[in-house]
């Protein structure tokens, strides 16, 4: 148990839809980043939040935004979605200090485009 | 390009073998090698972690090996368990304080035969 919780766990939306996941991180943990795993693939890095701005980002177009509040919660929002966006979306929330500390994932949301 | 390449890509070993996952990368700047495990329809779970100012770290019957001048860092299971059957993947992450994210191999499903 990793304290990362995600929501919903499964949703399915229609192509050209947005789309609006939920994350509570780790208790302490003032860092929170988004990744997506399509199928039998690596997650691969989306993007990360620090005292609720963006610091950094990953090959993602701009119809994948996000948000961190104050509390260290966060959203991933997904807009006009195409149907190579189904996959697992995991949160992972780390305590910011230095590149080794750990990161904890919550059991991710999977969402299905048709 | 920031590339982990992870091999390989399935493993079938005996009960009480030893399983060997190996990952290469290119990019100097990576400073962290974590390794997750991952069941079906979980998150990753964080098994162990290395910096390149050491060659080995083990953890219970996990063990990671570090060459840093090959730029290689594999992953040893000892007495594998059917219960280890799962998907590992390596990771690497920058010392640009995180903000990179992290960098996945395409996972090893491993199957522990019993």
């Amino acid at each position: 148990e990793t304290g990362v919780t995600q929501s919903p766990t499964h949703l399915i939306k229609t192509r050209g839809q947005q789309v609006t996941l939920r994350c509570s991180s780790q208790s302490g943990h003032n860092t929170v980043s988004w990744y997506q795993q399509a199928l039998g693939q690596g997650p691969q890095f989306i993007f990360q939040y620090y005292r609720e701005e963006e610091n950094g980002r990953g090959n993602f177009p701009p119809r994948f935004s996000g948000l961190q509040f104050p509390n260290y919660s966060s959203e991933l929002n997904v807009n006009a979605l195409e149907l190579d966006d189904s996959a697992l979306y995991l949160c992972a929330s780390s305590l910011a200090g230095n590149s080794g500390n750990t990161i904890y994932f919550g059991e991710g949301s999977w969402l299905t485009v048709v | 390009q920031q590339q982990v390449k992870q091999s390989p890509q399935s493993l079938i070993v005996q009960k009480g073998g030893i399983s060997i996952i190996n990952c290469a990368y290119e990019n100097t700047a990576f400073d962290y090698f974590p390794w997750y495990q991952q069941f079906p329809g979980k998150g990753p779970a964080l098994l162990i972690a290395i910096r390149p100012d050491v060659s080995e770290k083990k953890e219970g019957r996990f063990t990671i090996s570090f060459n840093k001048s090959a730029k290689q860092f594999s992953l040893h299971i000892m007495d594998s368990q059917p219960g280890d059957s799962a998907t590992y993947f390596c990771a690497a992450r920058g010392s640009g304080g995180g903000a990179d994210g992290l960098t996945f191999g395409k996972g090893t499903h491993l199957i522990i035969q019993p």
